[in-house]
Order: structure tokens, then sequence, then C-alpha cells
């Protein structure tokens, strides 16, 4: 069985420029979640969804990040402007149930942004 | 929200030593997850601790639930080059989970 898949895994871009990061989870799994991983640190949640509804975004910067799952399959998290806080591992996971609750969570491998 | 507190935050082992890390809470939490992520990896499930008291093993790793449901611990025995790494708790409230900073694990051969 595939994991969840991410890309890029490494992405290198000047301060104010636009990213975005792509995910697809693992089949069959209706919750996605993106965390934000600083060094040193724990993962901490940006935004999770059930099939194709954000159901927590409550600690998402909407002025910058924005997200989608519009199929509720694969989904795309953007940063527009980027700033150079944001440097960090974006990290993709997934749950097969629709709560994520008590449920294992399977992360993808991450995308590594540099923001100089 | 529930935060757990990991100690300690770095621990140096001998290969073959035991050592212990801790997941503290000031709240009583209705799980602890624990998580490995190797050096430039991703996090990785281990296990999930639900009960008080329980008590669960994996090979050399032991995991236990506090009786009050607000600790855990996380123990490995004989240790390997291969349990290099971080080791996270977390807690899990209603889908949304809240991770310690994590004990990053030394080995020195």
């Amino acid at each position: 069985e595939a994991g969840v898949v991410q890309s890029p895994r490494y992405k290198i871009i000047e301060k104010k420029q636009p990213v975005a990061f792509w995910c697809n989870p693992i089949s069959g799994h209706n919750t996605l979640y993106w965390y934000l991983q600083n060094l040193g640190q724990g993962p901490e949640l940006l935004i999770r969804y059930e099939n194709e509804e954000a159901v927590d975004d409550s600690q998402l910067p909407k002025d910058r990040f924005s997200a989608e799952r519009l199929k509720g399959v694969d989904s795309t998290l953007k940063i527009q402007p980027a700033e150079l806080g944001d440097s960090a591992v974006y990290l993709c996971a997934s749950s097969p149930g629709t709560s994520g609750y008590q449920e294992t969570q399977y992360f993808g491998p991450g995308t590594r942004l540099l923001v100089l | 929200g529930q935060q757990v507190m990991q100690i300690p935050q770095y621990q140096h082992v001998q290969e073959g030593e035991d050592f212990t890390t801790y997941c503290n809470s000031s709240t009583t939490l209705s799980n602890i997850q624990w998580y490995k992520q190797r050096p430039g990896g991703h996090p990785v499930f281990l296990i999930q601790l639900v009960k008080s008291g329980e008590v669960k093993k994996q090979k050399r790793l032991t995991f236990q639930f506090g009786e009050a449901k607000k600790n855990s611990s996380l123990h490995i025995t004989a240790t390997q080059t291969t349990d290099v790494g971080t080791y996270f708790c977390a807690t899990d409230s209603w889908g949304k989970l809240q991770f310690g900073a994590g004990t990053q694990v030394v080995v020195t051969p």
C-alpha cells in the first residue's frame, strides 16, 4: 500500500513569493491533515479535512495561508506571500475514518521550505 | 486545549543501556499516542494508550499510561543504534493531535 505522498520534497523561495505544497493521502483515507513542524518542535496542526470539508482551520493563518481539498482526495496548501518565519517542514497526514478521533495518523515525508 | 510536556528534551544513551522518557499533563487525558521520528524523517505511529494504568509492550519498548491519565512513559531496554530519533507523545482531542516537543535520543556505540 502506498503511503502519503507529498511534493515537492524541498523548496527554496525568496520572501514575498508564493509557494504551494501538494499532498495525496493514502487511498480511502477520509481525513487529511496539514501540520507545520519547526526545528526541534513537535508538529502543529494547521488544518484538518473530513472528506472535502475543512473541519478545523483555527490554527491556519488565513491572511497568507490557504488550503483546499476539492474532491475529498488530494489537497494543496498555499502560502502567499511567504515570510522568513515560514521556513519549516510542512507535513501532510491522513487517517481512515471521518472524525480522526483516536485514529492512527499516517504522515507523509514532508516538504522542507526555506524562505530567503 | 490539552498540552503535554515531555522530559527530558535530550537523552544521550550508551548502546545497551536502558532509558525512560516521560510525557506529563496538568489535565486528565483521554488518550496518549507515541510517535517516533528518525533524523530527517517523518513521524511514525508507535502506539496508542487509552485506559488508566494501561501498559503495552513492543519488543524492547514499554509504554505506560498513568493511573490518573495525566502522564505516560516510554521505556526502552538495551538501547540500539536503531533507536536514534525523536520520540513524541501526543494527545488526541476530538481528532486534533497536540504533540509534545519530543525527546531527542542519541545513542553512543
